[in-house]
């Protein structure tokens, strides 16, 4: 079974401009949560999504905003990109919301110049 | 103060040695715990992941939670070379088993 995909891999705007980054998870998980990675924050909760409506949020401003459609693809979006948004985006797929097992995808390198 | 604590090592051990990986939480709400291991440039893979105090074996690795002190474990014996990588605790908070709240993580590395 093909694990979780994300793309791009590697990612590199300039501050103000937006970015979109997707993930496909695993065939049959409908549940899809994404994270941000930082040397300094280390990994933190962004989102989650199920059945295409997001289920829960964490402390992220605004400016971060996701969607997942039909087929429990996932995709998030990030506006007006700050120097400080420069991480590792981390997807992560299950089964369904009680499952006690999330697997992760390789993430998206975004650098933010 | 965190809600979850790791000391980020790094932390340096030869093969074959047993290495010991602690975290600390402060909410006693988490009644279930995880360790992932993150290799460079690769996502989290899930390691273990126990629900109750005491301890858990699989193979090299042992996952031991003492909830009375709010402290996890992870114990791995005859460290390899292959070990040497981030190893991360995780708890889903109350917003359910897809919400977690990671460690900083400690990052080993295991010298031939």
């Amino acid at each position: 079974k093909a694990g979780v995909t994300q793309t791009p891999r590697y990612l590199i705007k300039t501050r103000g401009q937006q970015v979109t980054l997707s993930c496909s998870p695993i065939s049959g998980h409908r549940s899809v949560s994404w994270y941000q990675q930082t040397p300094g924050q280390g990994l933190q909760f962004l989102f989650e999504y199920f059945s295409e409506t997001q289920r829960n949020k964490g402390n992220f401003p605004g400016r971060f905003s996701g969607r997942q459609f039909s087929n429990s693809r996932s995709e998030m979006n990030v506006s007006t990109l700050e120097l400080g948004d420069s991480a590792l985006y981390l997807c992560a797929s299950s089964p369904r919301r009680d499952s006690d097992t999330q697997y992760f995808g390789p993430g998206t390198r975004l650098t933010v110049l | 103060q965190k809600e979850v604590e790791q000391d980020p090592g790094p932390l340096s051990v030869p093969e074959g040695a047993i290495v010991s990986l602690n975290c600390t939480y402060s909410n006693s709400a988490f009644q279930y715990f995880m360790w992932y291991r993150q290799y460079s440039r690769k996502g989290p893979e899930l390691l273990m992941y126990t629900y109750s105090s005491g301890n858990k074996e699989d193979g090299r690795f042992t996952a031991q939670v003492d909830k009375s002190s709010k402290y996890i474990s992870l114990f791995i014996r005859d460290s390899q070379p292959s070990d040497s990588a981030t190893y991360l605790c995780a708890m889903p908070t109350q917003g359910g088993y897809n919400k977690l709240i990671f460690g900083a993580g400690t990052r080993l590395a295991v010298h031939p």
